[in-house]
């Protein structure tokens, strides 16, 4: 099955800086990587998302980045605000046999952004 | 519109007791998923669900857990005879279903319950 790898596990970030989180993945059918965005005690929410036909993608402050070959995807935050302050987890699709797509996800990053 | 909802939000329960916990997916979402999450990992899949079949319950660690969704709507996760190892936040998920995206459709996330079994 699909396996994500998420780093780093925690970063901290002065507010107005850019913050980096990387993930890689091991199945090389996977097709699509959603990043979500998890605030303490709340659900996940997509905060962007892309597919493999793409190299990156861009909404105002946030960007992903995909490197199939390598099988490895980045989102990118710049000018980071405090309410960023989250876990985000990134995912990826894979195909689990008899019809089924099944997300598996990173174990997540702790994104602290300072004052 | 409305999102995706779950109750109960909490639950506390002994060791040993049976536990169901109910999901109410976005209207005409035909897809639905049923996720649990440890403290500090992401969600981990349980089960699917395309219409009222479970299509995918390769995610389920025992046979402890069983869900339904008798008319692909609401589903209700059940748990029998809880273990301690079961406490965790159970999440719930639903998209629609597009038969030309190839399992790319959003999935919308529940608030979740939060389960502990003492």
């Amino acid at each position: 099955g699909e396996n994500v790898e998420q780093h780093p596990s925690t970063l901290s970030v002065q507010e107005g800086d850019s913050a980096v989180i990387k993930c890689t993945y091991s199945d090389s059918a996977s097709n699509y990587f959603p990043w979500y965005k998890q605030e303490l005690g709340k659900r996940p929410q997509l905060i962007i998302d892309i597919r493999s036909n793409v190299g990156e993608k861009k909404d105002q402050r946030i960007a992903v980045t995909l490197n199939k070959t390598a099988k490895h995807f980045s989102l990118h935050i710049t000018e980071t605000q405090p309410e960023d302050s989250a876990v985000y987890f990134c995912a990826a699709i894979s195909y689990s046999g008899a019809g089924s797509y099944q997300l598996t996800f990173g174990k997540g990053t702790k994104l602290s952004v300072i004052p | 519109g409305a999102g995706v909802s779950q109750t109960p939000s909490n639950k506390v329960t002994e060791k040993g007791k049976y536990v169901e916990l109910r999901c109410d997916p976005i209207s005409g979402h035909t897809a639905l998923y049923w996720y649990r999450q440890s403290l500090g990992q992401g969600p981990e899949f349980l089960i699917y669900f395309q219409g009222t079949g479970a299509a995918d319950d390769s995610g389920l660690p025992n046979d402890r857990f069983f869900a339904v969704r008798p008319e692909g709507s609401v589903s209700t996760l059940k748990i029998q005879r809880t273990e301690r190892g079961d406490s965790a936040v159970y999440l719930c998920a639903s998209s629609r279903l597009d038969p030309l995206a190839g399992g790319r459709e959003t999935q919308y996330f529940g608030p979740g319950t939060r389960l502990l079994v003492l």
